[in-house]
């Protein structure tokens, strides 16, 4: 059982170029999530989509764009990367109502751009 | 602003004794609470979690303590052992069929031999 599969693990990109990052789930999940971590700022969320075909945006998502392409997938883009997103990225997936159940998360993302 | 707080970014505790990491919040709407457990180069996993209508729930080690009048929950783990050794995140939620959580900061723990 895969859960949620981030892809790539690792990513250098210079100011100004674009990337996707890909998050697929294996568990039927209704929910999806994207998170950015930060030193001393905790996970902070981008988007969600609540459920397929749907999308909103969350806390920090200036800069970015997603896509809910089908139930098992959700992507993150940077149109033109900035340093300030450098960080660490999270995609997890949720059952639709989350108490009792939380998130899954994948195994993360480290993007520096330079 | 940050509607979880975890003020204590870090917490050394030896092996065997109580740990006891705290977290507090601002937003009354908020009625589910989880705590998360993150290893290096690992997304964060589920740990335990506590529904506003409980003050207390108990998983083995962990225990995680609500208050709701002074917003504040706080994670007991009784023993603790060195694979504790991680980032321990709060995080809370307003239940319903679009929920989201909130993160804390983050606590890093560790445990010494």
């Amino acid at each position: 059982n895969a859960g949620v599969t981030q892809t790539p693990k690792f990513q250098v990109l210079k100011t100004g170029q674009s990337m996707t990052l890909q998050c697929a789930q294996d568990m039927n999940h209704n929910s999806m999530y994207w998170y950015r971590q930060d030193p001393g700022m905790g996970l902070r969320l981008i988007y969600y989509s609540a459920s397929e075909g749907t999308t909103d945006k969350g806390e920090v998502p200036n800069g970015y764009n997603v896509s809910r392409l089908n139930k098992r997938e959700f992507s993150l883009r940077l149109e033109s990367a900035a340093p300030s997103q450098t960080s660490v990225y999270f995609c997890a997936s949720s059952r639709l109502g989350i108490a009792n159940y939380g998130y899954t998360f994948g195994s993360g993302t480290r993007l520096t751009v330079v | 602003d940050q509607q979880v707080k975890q003020n204590s970014p870090s917490l050394s505790v030896q092996e065997g004794r109580i740990s006891i990491l705290n977290c507090d919040y601002t937003n009354s709407m908020f009625d589910y609470f989880l705590w998360y457990k993150k290893y290096p180069a690992e997304g964060p996993t589920f740990l335990i979690s506590i529904s506003s209508i409980k003050d207390k729930n108990e998983d083995g080690r962990f225990t995680v303590f609500l208050n709701k009048s002074a917003k504040h929950l706080s994670l007991h783990i009784v023993p603790s052992q060195p694979g504790d050794s991680a980032v321990y995140f709060c995080a809370a939620t307003t239940t319903g069929t679009a929920s989201k959580l909130t993160f804390g900061t983050g606590t890093r723990l560790q445990v010494t031999l």
